[in-house]
């Protein structure tokens, strides 16, 4: 079993849709959890970290659930370039990130 | 001013040869990390220093073999390099700040023929 588990998708919206993806982790001590986005042939990076009362960037939310080991991602109003591939990121212990397999989205005119 | 930065960027070699890719960060962080990133996009760690002192190293075979001779450089060297070995290889560095965020390098691309 992975350590974060995500439905790879792909997830095909009409801009100005919302899209929810969804992250389990497997390590009930992991101490912090992220999203990352990866766009085409490029390196990942950070989108947004998640705490634990959940927390809003603009369009993006992110939610967390310790007792379910669950993670949410929230993106209202899609735009054309939010098609990326969405990762779920948790640091276990220490220095231990470890990261889901991507939940690809395209947001289609 | 590239904050890590990879070289080569993309690399094509035969089986059974040696390669080695670096990696630097200007960022002034204390960990470096290598991961690598196969056809079906999973990231997957590899290698972790802090302060040139290895402190993850996950199942990877002895083929492959980091060097971090200083905190701002974490070098993969592969040898007797396999198919399998084809993938993008990506350095990261590891913020100071409570986010902790992951600065990543913009991957090397082996691909072994």
């Amino acid at each position: 079993r992975k350590e974060v588990e995500q439905d790879p998708g792909p997830f095909n919206v009409p801009e100005g849709a919302t899209v929810a993806f969804n992250c389990t982790y497997s390590n009930s001590a992991s101490q912090s959890f992220f999203w990352y986005r990866q766009d085409c042939r490029k390196e990942p990076k950070l989108l947004m970290s998640v705490y634990s009362s959940g927390n809003e960037d603009g369009r993006f939310t992110a939610q967390l659930n310790r007792a379910s080991q669950y993670i949410s991602l929230l993106i209202r109003d899609s735009k054309l370039s939010d098609s990326a591939t969405y990762l779920c990121v948790v640091l276990f212990t220490g220095n231990q990130f470890y990261f889901g397999t991507g939940t690809s989205l395209t947001v289609i005119p | 001013d590239t904050a890590v930065s990879q070289t080569p960027k993309y690399l094509v070699t035969q089986m059974g040869n040696d390669k080695s890719i670096k990696c630097e960060q200007n960022l002034g962080h204390d960990t470096m990390y290598w991961y690598k990133q196969d056809s079906k996009k999973f990231l997957k760690i590899m290698f972790s220093y802090n302060n040139k002192e290895l402190i993850i190293n996950e199942t990877v075979p002895n083929r492959f073999s980091p060097k971090s001779p200083d905190k701002a450089h974490l070098n993969l060297h592969i040898n007797s390099l396999e198919l399998g070995d084809s993938a993008v290889y990506f350095c990261a560095s590891r913020g100071l700040t409570n986010t902790g965020e992951l600065f990543f390098g913009e991957g090397s691309r082996l691909t072994v023929l």
